[in-house]
């Protein structure tokens, strides 16, 4: 099955620096790359996501990567903000979803 | 729209008692539904996919006797945590992925289920 690893699983980052969370995937099946903001208690919200036949998507402070010869991809949070602070996870879906192990953000004002 | 409800939000039941868990896709309907666990300060795990109409599928080492999982209908499915033990206190996530869907899924708000 697909295993998906993600690095580091704790980011320390000062507000309005930039914030880089790595995940690789091992299944070339699969397709879409969601990543996800939770925060403590709630569920996890889907905040950009990318497909396999795109390279790189942004959405405002938020860009996600994908390398598909390498099966890494990442996210991207510029200019971070307190509310930023989270735990952030990974996912790749080939049939189904597997989830990275989560990275938490720490963004000290 | 994509809005999951997940019912209920908390529950405590004794050693031994079952419990169900019900999740609905509340503006659109969902072939696939997944089930999840998830220990504090871990990732989610996936316990088992359900698709309307036909079995769960459940991962290694997910017991299907112990977490019975029924999709009634494209918009309900259920999980019924039967003879639960301490160990199975964990916060349980649904999440649905609509039909004719791009394979984004959307999640419920998650049950704590504590037993004593």
């Amino acid at each position: 099955g697909e295993n998906v690893e993600q690095h580091p699983s704790t980011l320390s980052v000062q507000e309005g620096d930039s914030a880089v969370i790595k995940c690789t995937y091992s299944d070339s099946a699969s397709n879409y790359f969601p990543w996800y903001k939770q925060e403590l208690g709630k569920r996890p919200q889907l905040i950009i996501d990318i497909r396999s036949n795109v390279g790189e998507k942004k959405d405002q402070r938020i860009a996600v990567t994908l390398n598909k010869t390498a099966k890494h991809f990442s996210l991207h949070i510029t200019e971070t903000q307190p509310e930023d602070s989270a735990v952030y996870f990974c996912a790749a879906r080939p049939n189904k979803f597997y989830f990275g192990s989560g990275t938490k953000l720490n963004v000290k004002p | 729209g994509a809005v999951v409800s997940q019912h209920p939000s908390r529950v405590i039941c004794k050693s031994g008692t079952s419990v169900k868990i019900e999740c609905r896709s509340l503006d659109f309907q969902a072939t696939t539904m997944f089930w999840y666990r998830q220990f504090p300060k871990q990732s989610l795990m996936l316990m088992a996919t359900s698709n309307e109409g036909s079995k769960a599928t459940y991962e290694q080492g997910v017991e299907k006797d112990k977490f019975l999982i029924n999709h009634a209908s494209l918009t309900l499915s259920t999980l019924t945590v039967t003879s639960a033990h301490p160990e199975d206190s964990s916060f349980y996530i649904c999440s649905a992925s609509p039909a004719g869907g791009l394979r984004e899924q959307y999640f419920g708000p998650g049950t704590r289920l504590t037993v004593t």
